[in-house]
This record gives C-alpha cells, sequence and structure tokens, in this order.
C-alpha cells in the first residue's frame, strides 16, 4: 500500500522556540492532506486541511498563525508549531487520502512533540 | 467537535475471550471506519464500512454498521495478548469533506 512518511518522530524543544513536522507521501500524490492531534490518552482531533497551491484550512480553535501550514508540493506538507509552549507537546498525525479514493487514505506514523 | 463516542471506555479481557467495541456518531455518514493505535504509535487501519453495508468481515475482526442508530460495533474474535491496544472508530462525512472524525476510543488490554 502507499507510504506517508513524518519526520521527525519525536523532537524535544525549549519554550518559545518553533518546531517544523514533515509530512511526505512516498509514493503517491497528495493534493490534500490532514493535520491531528492526539493528548495523551486521547483521541485524534483535525486541527487543519493542508491544500496543494492553496491556503490551509483550519478547524474552529485552531490558531492559524501558531500552527503554520505549507503544502510546498504534491507530495510535502509542513507543520511548523510557532513559538512552542509546554501545552503544545502533543502527538502530531497527518495522513493523506489517495487520489480519485474518496474512501481510501494513508497515516504518518506521527511526530511526538515535547516542549519543555 | 469530536463526533464520535465509543464504550467501552476500557476493556481488559483474557486470552482467546472476544471483545466488542461499540461507536455511535451524529451525523450522516459515507463510510465508517476502524483503526488500531498501539501506545504512542500510529494508526494501523483494520476495516471500512460502507454506509449501505450492514456487516463486514476481515479475518479475526466483523463490524456491524447500524445507520438508523447511527452506531458500529468491532468485534474481535479469539483475542490475543497482541491485540492490546486503543481501538477507535472514525467516520467520513457524507458531505465529500475526506477529513476523518475519530471517535474518543477503547483501550483494549488482553492478558495472557
Amino acid at each position: 500500500g502507499a507510504v506517508v512518511s513524518q519526520h521527525p518522530s519525536r523532537v524535544i524543544c525549549k519554550s518559545g522556540t518553533s518546531v517544523k513536522i514533515e509530512c511526505r507521501s512516498l509514493d503517491f500524490q497528495a493534493t490534500t492532506m490532514f493535520w491531528y492531534r492526539q493528548f495523551p490518552k486521547q483521541s485524534l482531533m483535525l486541527m487543519a486541511t493542508s491544500n496543494e497551491g492553496s491556503k490551509a484550512t483550519y478547524e474552529q480553535g485552531v490558531e492559524k498563525d501558531k500552527f503554520l501550514i505549507n503544502h510546498a508540493s504534491l507530495t510535502l506538507s509542513t507543520l511548523t508549531v510557532t513559538s512552542a509552549h509546554p501545552e503544545d507537546s502533543s502527538f502530531y498525525i497527518c495522513s493523506a487520502p489517495l487520489r480519485g479514493r474518496v474512501d481510501t487514505q494513508y497515516f504518518g506514523p506521527g511526530t511526538r512533540l515535547t516542549v519543555l | 467537535s469530536q463526533q464520535g463516542e465509543e464504550d467501552p471506555q476500557a476493556l481488559s479481557i483474557q486470552e482467546g475471550e472476544n471483545a466488542t467495541m461499540n461507536c455511535s456518531y451524529k451525523t450522516s455518514i459515507n463510510n465508517l471506519q476502524w483503526y488500531r493505535q498501539n501506545s504512542g504509535r500510529g494508526l494501523v487501519h483494520l476495516i471500512l464500512i460502507r454506509s449501505n453495508e450492514r456487516e463486514k468481515h476481515s479475518g479475526r475482526l466483523r463490524v456491524t454498521l447500524d445507520t438508523s442508530k447511527k452506531s458500529s460495533s468491532l468485534l474481535i474474535t479469539a483475542s490475543r495478548a497482541a491485540d492490546t491496544a486503543s481501538y477507535f472508530c472514525a467516520t467520513a462525512l457524507d458531505t465529500g469533506r475526506r477529513a476523518l472524525t475519530f471517535g474518543s476510543g477503547t483501550r483494549l488490554q488482553v492478558q495472557p
């Protein structure tokens, strides 16, 4: 099946710094990618939809200036957590739907962010 | 906001027993999917059932869908210790929006 990768898998940073997380579709093109956040022992919550060639669409309550999303190419979306705070510590997961298949999407392995 | 609720929140069974998890959702859907997540890891897609289907099987997994009650169940038969994980249902809305809405999850512990 198709593969979605994320980098890094884990990152620890200090408060106030910015962290970039990459999501790549390795063997297919993705005009759309989704970013989810998962707090410990909780479910996944959709943060935003990343659109290649246009602005990302953010879910209600998600600060677009804090979580910058750039869909630079048909295989890469990046999420930058700016001025990170400890409350941003979470598991961030991306997914990419397969073009032409409404019910198929692939999830990345996730990135564990810890902000000290 | 999260639209799916799952019960039980946690389930502990012995190896060989069956495990049943339930999921309820609130709006019309195109399909419903079940995922497994081992602690601190990514998601593994288990099975998808479309809105016009009522039951589906895959190996030891059996999924049912009742759109009139807006609910689904996942049955894992003859459970194994390796089935220990969190299980999430996720729905795709019938609006064509492809982002998934996840349920609250069930933490399954299978005792060897």
